[in-house]
C-alpha cells in the first residue's frame, strides 16, 4: 500500500529561523507529489506539484524539492503568517486522481 | 483555478438524523472528490463523485451511509446518513479540472458536529 509519512509532527520556529519539513513516500511509479498548506478551519490550499527527482519549485519563502524517496519543504526566514499545517500527498493508489495525504506538519512561527 | 463553495459551512446535528452537504464549482470540472478530516487527523478519501453514474467509494465507506450525487459538471452533494458522534468531522470536496496536471483544489469544508 502506498504510504506517505511526514516529519516532524509539529515544529516551532522563531521568526527568521529557517528549517525544513520532510515527506517520505513509498509509491510505485510516482505520478506527482503535492504540497498543501492548511489554515485552521479552512480547506487545504495548493502550493506545489513535483513530478521527478531533482525537481525544485519556489514560492515566496517556500521551496519544495524531490528525491526518489522523499520531498522537503524548505522554509527560509519564516514569518508568523507562515504558521499553518503543511500537508504532502501522492496520487491515491485506488482512485487515480484522488490524493493520499500524510498526517501533516503543524508549523508555528513566533515573533 | 476553480472557485469552490460548500454549504453549510458548519452544522450541529442530533444523533440519527441526516445532513446533506453541497459543493458548487464556478466552472465545469472533470472530477470531484469527497474527503473527511476527523479532529486532529489528515484527510481521508470517501469517494469519487462520478457525473451521471454511481460514486466510487473507498474501503470503509458505503453508499447507504454516504450517498453522493453529481447531476452535472459543477455540482455535487454528500449526505451523511443516520449520524452518530463518530461522524463529527470536517467534510471537504475537491476538484480536478480538465488540464493535464493532477493538482486538486479544495472547498472550504463543512464542519459537522453530531451530538
Amino acid at each position: 500500500e502506498d504510504q506517505v509519512t511526514q516529519s516532524p509532527e509539529a515544529l516551532r520556529l522563531q521568526e527568521g529561523e529557517s528549517s525544513s519539513l520532510n515527506c517520505s513516500y513509498t509509491v510505485s511509479g510516482l505520478r506527482g507529489l503535492f504540497w498543501y498548506r492548511q489554515d485552521p478551519g479552512k480547506g487545504p490550499e495548493f502550493l506545489f506539484t513535483l513530478y521527478s527527482a531533482g525537481e525544485e519549485k519556489e514560492k515566496e519563502r517556500l521551496k519544495a524539492t524531490l528525491t526518489k524517496k522523499e520531498s522537503f519543504l524548505h522554509i527560509t526566514a519564516p514569518k508568523p503568517e507562515d504558521s499553518a499545517t503543511y500537508l504532502c500527498a501522492v496520487p491515491h493508489s485506488n482512485s487515480g486522481y484522488a490524493l493520499n495525504f500524510g498526517k501533516g506538519t503543524s508549523l508555528l512561527v513566533t515573533p | 483555478s476553480a472557485v469552490i463553495s460548500q454549504k453549510p459551512s458548519r452544522d450541529i446535528c442530533q444523533r440519527g438524523t441526516s445532513l446533506t452537504i453541497q459543493c458548487q464549482v464556478d466552472s465545469q470540472v472533470t472530477m470531484m472528490f469527497w474527503y473527511r478530516q476527523q479532529p486532529g487527523q489528515s484527510l481521508t478519501l470517501i469517494a469519487t463523485a462520478n457525473q451521471g453514474s454511481e460514486a466510487t467509494y473507498e474501503s470503509g465507506f458505503v453508499i447507504d451511509k454516504f450517498p453522493i450525487s453529481r447531476p452535472n459538471l459543477t455540482f455535487s452533494t454528500l449526505t451523511v446518513s443516520n449520524m452518530s458522534p463518530e461522524d463529527s468531522s470536517i467534510y471537504l470536496c475537491s476538484v480536478k479540472d480538465s488540464g493535464d496536471y493532477n493538482e486538486q483544489f479544495f472547498g472550504p469544508g463543512t464542519r459537522l458536529t453530531v451530538l
